[in-house]
């Protein structure tokens, strides 16, 4: 089955820099990569996704990265602020419309330093 | 957008009794259920995967006696620890399919005394 590393496991960025979270994944088939954004407590929340077909997807402060050949893909995050600090899981998927199950990294607890 | 509802939020049991995890999709068809539990500062661990009408298919090494699962309708699954004991205590959540997307539930904190 799918297996998903994700590096770091915490990272403290200094306020108004770059972070940058990175993951790699085992199945050549997965085709959907998901990043999630969960405070403490609270649900996963979707912030960005990336499909196979694509190598880079942005929105605002927030972009993904895939790299198909070397299976990896990472999250970037610029300017972060204090409201950017939570626990960020990546994620990946097999194609399909059924049931297939996404697979998660094992998390990276972001602190953004004010 | 998509909502899952789940309730409770959290729970307070007595070892040895039973538990009942209610996620609804509250605007959509969840044509599937995903069933996690997740340790303080870990990962979202897959217990169980479940779908309208048919019986959940469990991961390796979750007891589907001990935990079972209920997908009677496109809107409403349930998860039921059964004889709850201390080490059952942690985070479930639920994470419903609805076309190509995932929505998760906001949670359920179990704690069994």
């Amino acid at each position: 089955g799918e297996n998903v590393e994700q590096h770091p496991s915490t990272l403290s960025v200094q306020e108004g820099d770059s972070a940058v979270i990175k993951c790699t994944y085992s199945d050549s088939a997965s085709n959907y990569f998901p990043w999630y954004k969960q405070e403490l407590g609270k649900r996963p929340q979707l912030i960005i996704d990336i499909r196979s077909n694509v190598g880079e997807k942005k929105d605002q402060r927030i972009a993904v990265t895939l790299n198909k050949t070397a299976k990896h893909f990472s999250l970037h995050i610029t300017e972060t602020q204090p409201e950017d600090s939570a626990v960020y899981f990546c994620a990946a998927r097999p194609p399909g419309f059924g049931n297939e199950k996404l697979t998660f990294g094992t998390g990276t607890r972001l602190t953004i330093i004010p | 957008g998509a909502v899952v509802s789940q309730h409770p939020s959290w729970v307070i049991c007595k070892s040895g009794t039973s538990v009942k995890i209610e996620c609804r999709s509250l605007d959509f068809q969840a044509t599937t259920m995903f069933w996690y539990r997740q340790f303080p500062k870990q990962s979202l661990m897959l217990m169980a995967t479940s779908n309208e009408g048919s019986k959940a298919t469990y991961e390796q090494g979750v007891e589907k006696d001990k935990f079972l699962i209920n997908h009677a309708s496109l809107t409403l699954s349930t998860l039921t620890v059964t004889s709850a004991h201390p080490e059952d205590s942690s985070f479930y959540i639920c994470s419903a399919r609805g076309g190509d997307g995932y929505t998760f539930g906001s949670g359920t904190r179990l704690t069994v005394v």
